[in-house]
């Protein structure tokens, strides 16, 4: 799987877009991007997916470079309770199905 | 979807001793994972857990140290055995459910918080 680079961690004001970025310049073609986020001392949580497409789903939008050699999670309107540390995973179809996760971004959304 | 649940919860042990964390869906899945987290670390996967079959380990966990067993679709076990304080860690079960293989939604309990003393 495709190696992924995070910043450590971000602020963001209450209410206010989160762009969170990460690089995956090492993306093959039929390796996706996920991300999940993991609120303290909870179990992760899935947020959203793509391959080439934006996506959007209730929780955020992912935008992904054409070339897919990086990609912008979006929290449209940040809230308090969406401080966590937010991992951006790179994995193919075929790997068996299995998440390798990275350091990730800990947001921290002040009010 | 799929809850996953875990027991127990947290827990201190002695040095030297084993436990088994329980991990149980409540709806039948085809892939089960353990992860352990480290005090300020990252998930670090372990093994997936087969059904019927053994554990797949990642590099680096053998089974004499974490065995693993999954008697059907729906249950997991995790030991850890002859913990030593370097073994002190949250341990997460996950899942795949059976629509989402491919579509990328993996299922996490809420963790065993292990303190070995």
């Amino acid at each position: 799987d495709a190696k992924t680079t995070q910043p450590t961690s971000m602020d963001c004001a209450e209410g206010r877009a989160a762009n969170l970025p990460c690089n995956h310049s090492t993306i093959s073609g039929n390796e996706y991007v996920y991300w999940y986020r993991q609120i303290h001392s909870q179990g992760p949580q899935y947020i959203i997916h793509g391959l080439k497409n934006n996506e959007t789903n209730e929780m955020a939008s992912l935008i992904i470079t054409e070339d897919r050699k990086s990609s912008t999670l979006i929290l449209p309107h940040a809230t308090l309770r969406d401080t966590a540390v937010y991992y951006c995973i790179v994995r193919a179809l075929y790997n068996f199905n299995k998440f390798y996760f990275g350091s990730g971004t800990k947001l921290n959304v002040k009010p | 979807s799929a809850v996953i649940s875990q027991k127990p919860s947290r827990d201190i042990c002695q040095r030297g001793t084993s436990l088994t964390i329980q991990c149980q869906v409540d709806s039948q899945v085809t892939m089960m994972f353990w992860y352990r987290q480290q005090p300020g670390q990252s998930l670090t996967l372990i093994a997936t857990a087969n059904q019927g079959s053994e554990a797949t380990y990642e590099s680096g966990f053998v089974i004499d140290k974490f065995p693993i067993s999954r008697p059907n679709l729906t249950f997991s076990t995790l030991t850890v055995s002859n913990m030593s304080p370097e073994d002190s860690s949250i341990y997460l079960c996950s899942a795949h459910g059976t629509g989402t293989p491919n579509t990328g939604e993996l299922f996490f309990g809420e963790g065993s918080r292990l303190t070995v003393l």
